[in-house]
């Protein structure tokens, strides 16, 4: 079946360091993959997307490739601030395969000292 | 415009009492999701309604566990003879269709505390 796995939290860094949050799936067809995001108190919203192998999806100074030889979608920003600290939660949606709901990843919770 | 709302946004029951928890989705949206995110649990998927069609309850976790869309719009799922383990954010999601890279909106959720 599909699934996804993410690297266990918490990720603890400093302001204006580089994040990786890793996260890689298993899936048949080809799915669309996905970062959410959930801020303290608020409710999950989309981060960015990738549809196919080698897109690139970035908001926010955050960016994750579709790498489908590693399949892998490793969420990246080169300078973390306060405000990103948050949960966040990789997903895939297959596609081809008849199977439209949205799978996700365990979450991994980002925490920025200033 | 509006967003995915959800009531009530915080539910406390009594072990055993039976509870209804409401999703109103974005105006236009065909898809709707029900997940549920447990402490430590990540996102459990339960209930996906698509248009006419019949929806794939593959997550819902027992008998216990109901939903429908009427009218194709508003959700109410529906948790029966409540039970501890139950205690969770219940998360409402709609996308604008079946397309696989529609993103989904979701709401904030219904914080459920079954005692």
């Amino acid at each position: 079946g599909n699934s996804v796995t993410q690297m266990e939290g918490p990720v603890t860094l400093s302001e204006e360091a580089f994040l990786t949050i890793n996260c890689t799936y298993t899936a048949t067809g080809y799915p669309s993959l996905f970062w959410y995001v959930q801020y303290p108190g608020e409710g999950l919203q989309l981060l960015l997307k990738a549809t196919k192998a080698d897109d690139k999806g970035s908001n926010k100074g955050f960016e994750a490739t579709y790498r489908k030889e590693t399949t892998s979608f490793h969420l990246e920003k080169g300078s973390v601030q306060v405000s990103d600290s948050a949960v966040y939660f990789c997903a895939l949606r297959a596609v081809n395969t008849g199977f439209q709901k949205l799978v996700f990843g365990t979450g991994t919770r980002l925490l920025v000292s200033p | 415009g509006a967003g995915v709302s959800q009531s009530p946004s915080n539910k406390v029951t009594e072990k055993g009492k039976d509870v209804e928890l409401r999703c109103d989705p974005i105006s236009g949206h065909t898809a709707l999701y029900w997940y549920r995110q447990s402490l430590g649990q990540g996102l459990e998927f339960l209930i996906y309604f698509q248009g006419n069609s019949a929806p794939d309850k593959s997550g819902l976790p027992s008998d216990r566990f109901s939903a429908e869309r009427t009218g194709g719009s508003v959700s109410t799922l529906t948790i029966q003879r409540t039970q501890q383990e139950d205690s969770a954010v219940y998360l409402c999601a709609s996308s604008l269709d079946r397309v696989g890279n529609s993103p989904l909106h979701f709401g904030n959720g219904t914080r459920l505390t079954v005692t």
